[in-house]
């Protein structure tokens, strides 16, 4: 079974709309880490945002948020107000276990256009 | 500055001709990784290391070895490679902050003629 699913090879966003980007997970660890990253065209990986499988709370930063549903093992990246700058690769991550040093897997990334 | 420096950034070789990739950090980070990323099937883990002289096999360690005799380098080594292992190569060291997130190299386009 895949680790992390992530379910839209592309999405289309108007420019200073909203958009979500899916991401599902798979893994019977109880501690365990999400991330979202973004590739742009040139091709760097850059983070985005984290969330800890016992933090109760969403995790936020600036325009994105994380929306964790824990029971569905969900994880979606909202991003709020879209830029054009936005567009890109995305990718859902997820560290298994605890400890400094653990196995990351990665789904196979959402292609975001953000449309003037 | 903060970084994961890899080289080469592009190569072109032919099958069976040994090449080492180079990946270096200067963060005095413990955990060093190596990811290949392919079209359609993101980024897929090969190897990882969690300190010096220890490594462990990601999910396609087949056709790479890895070595970690200090702790900012890691090298990855191709040592017959064949056309399947064209492909964008990341390495990435795991930071000590809340999350641990990766900080990835530049990559490394590698065709294998």
């Amino acid at each position: 079974a895949q680790k992390i699913t992530q379910t839209q090879p592309g999405m289309f966003v108007q420019e200073k709309e909203a958009v979500t980007l899916d991401c599902t997970y798979d893994t019977s660890d109880q501690s365990y880490g999400l991330f979202w990253y973004k590739q742009p065209s040139s091709g760097e990986m850059i983070f985005l945002i984290y969330q800890g499988s016992y933090d109760e709370q969403n995790a936020t930063e600036g325009r994105y948020s994380l929306n964790f549903q824990k029971a569905r093992k969900s994880a979606n990246l909202v991003i709020s107000a879209s830029q054009l700058g936005d567009s890109a690769m995305y990718f859902c991550a997820m560290r298994e276990g605890q400890g400094t040093g653990n196995q990351f897997y990665f789904g196979t990334g959402t292609s975001l256009t953000v449309i003037p | 500055e903060a970084q994961v420096t890899q080289n080469p950034r592009y190569l072109i070789t032919v099958t069976g001709k040994k090449l080492t990739v180079t990946c270096s950090q200067n963060m005095n980070h413990e955990y060093m990784s190596w990811y290949r990323q392919d079209p359609g099937l993101g980024l897929r883990q090969i190897y990882y290391s969690m300190n010096v002289e220890v490594t462990d096999k990601g999910d396609v360690p087949e056709g790479y070895k890895v070595s970690r005799k200090e702790k900012r380098n890691f090298p990855l080594i191709l040592e017959s490679p064949s056309p399947n292992q064209t492909s964008l190569y990341f390495c990435a060291s795991r930071g000590t902050g809340t999350g641990g997130e990766l900080f990835f190299g530049e990559g490394s386009r590698l065709t294998v003629l």
